[in-house]
């Protein structure tokens, strides 16, 4: 099973800064990893495909970059909106792992 | 649009049985594998498996096999998941979400059952 592991557990920034999240693969992943955000009572939102690709309606503050066992979420300026849980996620040959997660909270 | 509509909240006692269903609308419910994702109360996402809507072929997470029954009901759209011999750590909210065979990513969710374990 690949183990993905992001950092840091917690993310404390202001609005208007920007947010840079990891997550790192066991093995390499090529760049088969998502990334996905979650608010309190919601179920998670898809917000990058294949390591870069935003997701429809996803806004351009968000990028996604990496490769191979390494990759990053970047927020570009931090909005009100954005302060939620952050989780990484990859599909094997049978099986799909997610990582613990990054809380992206206001300073 | 797609939606997906699980049911409602359980409260079991450890040892028992929970079966949550997932009707789907939106979509062609035989072409998407339905996945299984639960979330213990403050805790990350954990993957439980898929069953193919079309064939009924199963694949569940390691950590589950032996515990949790993935079946279907194409007359419905309608798919579910069993979980059996429950213990307080199954507390957790969970979600069903489809995704193509070839697929990589989890596009729609249903907005999560949450069953409690507690004697």
């Amino acid at each position: 099973e690949i183990v993905l592991t992001q950092s840091p557990a917690t993310l404390s920034l202001s609005p208007g800064e920007r947010g840079t999240l990891s997550c790192r693969a066991s093995q390499s992943v090529s760049n088969s990893l998502a990334w996905y955000q979650q608010k309190p009572g919601q179920a998670p939102r898809l917000l990058i495909y294949d390591a870069s690709n935003r997701a429809t309606g996803i806004p351009a503050r968000f990028s996604g970059s990496g490769s191979g066992t390494d990759f990053t979420l970047t927020i570009s300026s931090l909005e009100p909106e954005d302060f939620a849980v952050y989780y990484c996620q990859q599909r094997s040959n049978w099986s799909d792992t997610f990582g613990q997660g990054t809380k992206l909270e206001i300073k | 649009q797609v939606q997906l509509v699980q049911s409602g909240a359980e409260v079991k006692k450890p040892g028992a049985s929970v079966k949550v269903s997932c009707k789907a609308s939106g979509y062609t419910f035989t072409g998407y594998y339905m996945h299984w994702v639960r979330q213990a109360p403050g805790q990350g996402l954990e993957w439980m498996g898929w069953i193919n809507p079309n064939s009924g072929a199963t694949n569940y997470a390691q950590q589950f096999q032996g515990r949790v029954t993935m079946t279907r009901d194409t007359s419905i759209n309608t798919a579910h998941m069993e979980m059996s011999r429950l213990r307080s750590d199954d507390t957790a909210v969970y979600y069903c979400a489809p995704r193509q065979s070839w697929g990589t990513t989890f596009d729609y969710w249903g907005q999560g059952t949450l069953v409690t374990v507690s004697s």
